[in-house]
């Protein structure tokens, strides 16, 4: 069945820092791709998608690029700031009609100032 | 703020009882997904009603069961439960048309004593 490896966490940066946090998959057919963050007391928010190979997803200077030939969606930021501490979930949404999303185990970031 | 809201926030019961969980899906969303989140079992999907009918099921126990009503909302059913069934329960909702992103509620806390 389908499947997302997360790095293990848990990560901790300080401000300004390059922040990677690495997700691979396994998956039939061609899904598509998730970072969702849950920061502490709250539900899950979708950071960033991207549907198809090669696509980049971005937002709050977050980005991650769909790459089929390693079956990978790693996140990245230039520079993490305080407020980006957080659980981080990528997840893959299969191209069947259910489209129920497989989670990674989620990383926590911490980021100090 | 999702847009979906879930109550209640916080429930404690005893082994052997049966709650309750709601979900009020955003305006428009056809689509309701659970996932119960487990520190040993991480994010896992429980199961997907559209439009009232039960589309796709997960890791969802026998003891369990979901419904969606007419007017859209869902409930999650849980039944004997066990000290293993303490986890955080998400309902995220969808449009259901082509690549769709689901929107995540506050999530319920249950604690099972």
């Amino acid at each position: 069945g389908d499947s997302v490896t997360q790095m293990e966490g848990p990560v901790t940066l300080s401000e300004e820092a390059f922040l990677t946090i690495n997700c691979t998959y396994t998956a039939t057919g061609y899904p598509s791709l998730f970072w969702y963050v849950q920061y502490p007391g709250e539900g899950l928010q979708l950071l960033l998608k991207a549907t198809k190979a090669d696509d980049k997803g971005s937002n709050k200077g977050f980005e991650a690029t769909y790459r089929k030939e390693t079956t990978s969606f790693h996140l990245e930021k230039g520079s993490v700031q305080v407020s980006d501490s957080a659980v981080y979930f990528c997840a893959l949404s299969d191209a069947g009609s259910a489209r129920q999303l497989t989670f990674g185990s989620g990383t926590q970031l911490t980021v100090l100032p | 703020d999702s847009g979906v809201t879930q109550t209640p926030k916080h429930l404690i019961t005893a082994t052997g009882q049966r709650v309750t969980l709601r979900c009020s899906p955003r305006s428009g969303d056809l689509s309701v997904y659970w996932y119960q989140q487990s520190l040993d079992q991480g994010l896992q999907f429980l199961i997907q009603y559209y439009n009232g009918e039960e589309r796709a099921k997960g890791n969802i126990l026998e003891r369990f069961s979901a419904q969606q009503f007419p007017d859209l909302h869902s409930e999650l059913n849980l039944s004997s439960l066990e000290l293993g069934d303490s986890a955080l329960y998400f309902c995220a909702s969808s449009v259901d048309t082509g690549v769709e992103t689901q929107y995540f509620g506050p999530g319920t806390r249950l604690l099972v004593l």
